[in-house]
Parts: C-alpha cells; sequence; structure tokens
C-alpha cells in the first residue's frame, strides 16, 4: 500500500513561533491528504485535510501545501499555543482507495 | 456529529483467549477500519470493510479476524490473544461524502 514518511518525529517551539511537520508519500496516484491531531488520551482528530487538485489551504492558524512533483506535504502552525501541543500524523491514501494509511506521527510540543 | 463507540475503553485478557472488540458507528458509513496504535509506530491498519460482509486485509491483519455483519457494527476478533497484541486499538468510519472519524479506542493488556 501508500508508504507515508513523516518527519521530524518530535518537534518543541516557543510559544509563538511556528512549526512545520512534513510527510512524503510513495503513491503518485494518492489525492487525498489528511492532517490529524492527537491530544493526549484522546482519539485523533482531522483538522485539516487537502486535495490533490489544490496546492494550499488555510484555515486561521494551520495551513497545509501540496507539491504533486516532489510527492511531500506539510503541516504549518503558526502563532503556536501551548493547547497545540499534541501528536500529529499526516495520511495518504492506500491503492484500495478506501483506507489510510498514516505516518509514525510528531510529537509537537510547545512550551510557554 | 459522527459518533463512533468503542464498547470498551480498557480491556485485560489472558493469553490464549479469544477476545472481541466491538465498534458501532451512527452515521450509515459504508466503510469501517480497525487501526492498532503503538508508541513509535503509529496507527497500522488491521482490517477494514467497506460494505457489509466484505473484508480487506490491512498491513497488519496476522492473528486478527473480522466481522461486518450489519453496517453500523464492525468486531475485531483475536482468536488466541498473545502478549504481542497488548495495544491501543481504534476503530475508525468514514462515508463518500464524510472523512474518517475515529472511536475514543480500546486498551488491550494480554497477560
Amino acid at each position: 500500500g501508500e508508504n507515508v514518511e513523516q518527519h521530524p518525529s518530535t518537534l518543541s517551539v516557543q510559544e509563538g513561533d511556528s512549526a512545520v511537520i512534513k510527510c512524503t508519500y510513495s503513491d503518485s496516484a494518492s489525492n487525498y491528504f489528511p492532517w490529524y491531531k492527537q491530544e493526549l488520551g484522546k482519539r485523533p482528530q482531522l483538522i485539516i485535510d487537502i486535495r490533490s487538485n489544490v496546492g494550499e489551504k488555510k484555515d486561521q492558524r494551520i495551513a497545509v501545501t501540496l507539491n504533486k512533483t516532489a510527492k511531500h506535504f506539510s503541516l504549518h502552525i503558526t502563532e503556536t499555543q501551548p493547547e497545540d501541543s499534541a501528536v500529529y500524523f499526516c495520511a495518504g491514501h492506500s491503492n484500495s482507495g478506501y483506507a489510510l494509511n498514516f505516518g509514525k506521527g510528531t510529537s509537537l510540543l510547545v512550551t510557554p | 456529529d459522527v459518533k463512533v463507540t468503542q464498547s470498551s475503553r480498557y480491556l485485560v485478557k489472558r493469553t490464549g483467549e479469544k477476545v472481541f472488540l466491538e465498534c458501532v458507528q451512527d452515521m450509515d458509513h459504508e466503510n469501517m477500519f480497525w487501526y492498532r496504535q503503538d508508541p513509535g509506530l503509529g496507527l497500522r491498519l488491521i482490517y477494514f470493510s467497506y460494505d457489509v460482509k466484505m473484508k480487506e486485509k490491512g498491513d497488519i491483519p496476522e492473528g486478527y479476524s473480522v466481522s461486518r455483519e450489519k453496517k453500523e457494527r464492525f468486531s475485531l476478533i483475536l482468536e488466541s490473544a498473545s502478549t504481542n497484541q497488548t495495544s491501543m486499538y481504534l476503530c475508525a468510519s468514514s462515508g463518500a461524502n464524510s472523512p474518517l472519524h475515529f472511536g475514543n479506542g480500546t486498551r488491550l493488556t494480554v497477560t
């Protein structure tokens, strides 16, 4: 199936700084790339997604960019706040088109 | 609001026991999934189903089976639980126009 690589595995930033998490994928036919946020002890929840016909998408302080040629996409969080601290997962479609394959996650810590 | 409900939050079983993890969704979603979450390994797909009575293996199906007799319910079965199946299990569902939604997870410990 789709192979999704995610970097870095941990990221520590000061409150107010920006955070960037990057993912690469292997299947050039993949066309949907969501990002999930998982707070401690809670379920992963969708925060933003992008389809392959779009290069960038923004929602307040978060944005996702997609480079289809290079097969990578990134999550950008600006003006980080302590409540942004969580594990973030990127994902892409598998060959079946039904199931998502996830990266291994990035643990983001925002320190006051 | 989509609701994916997993019947147990915590479960402790003995090695060799048959274990059933139940999941129900209330949004009439066609697709249902079972993922396993382990530290450093992320979310790994065990099995998924895109229709009643249909099932497809994911990346790590060994030691597991599934059952989908009704559209809203997707069960994960450990035929003979082993200690290496101690993990967090996450059920999820999605529809044609609805993204993937997760349940709260079942933390299974096999002793």
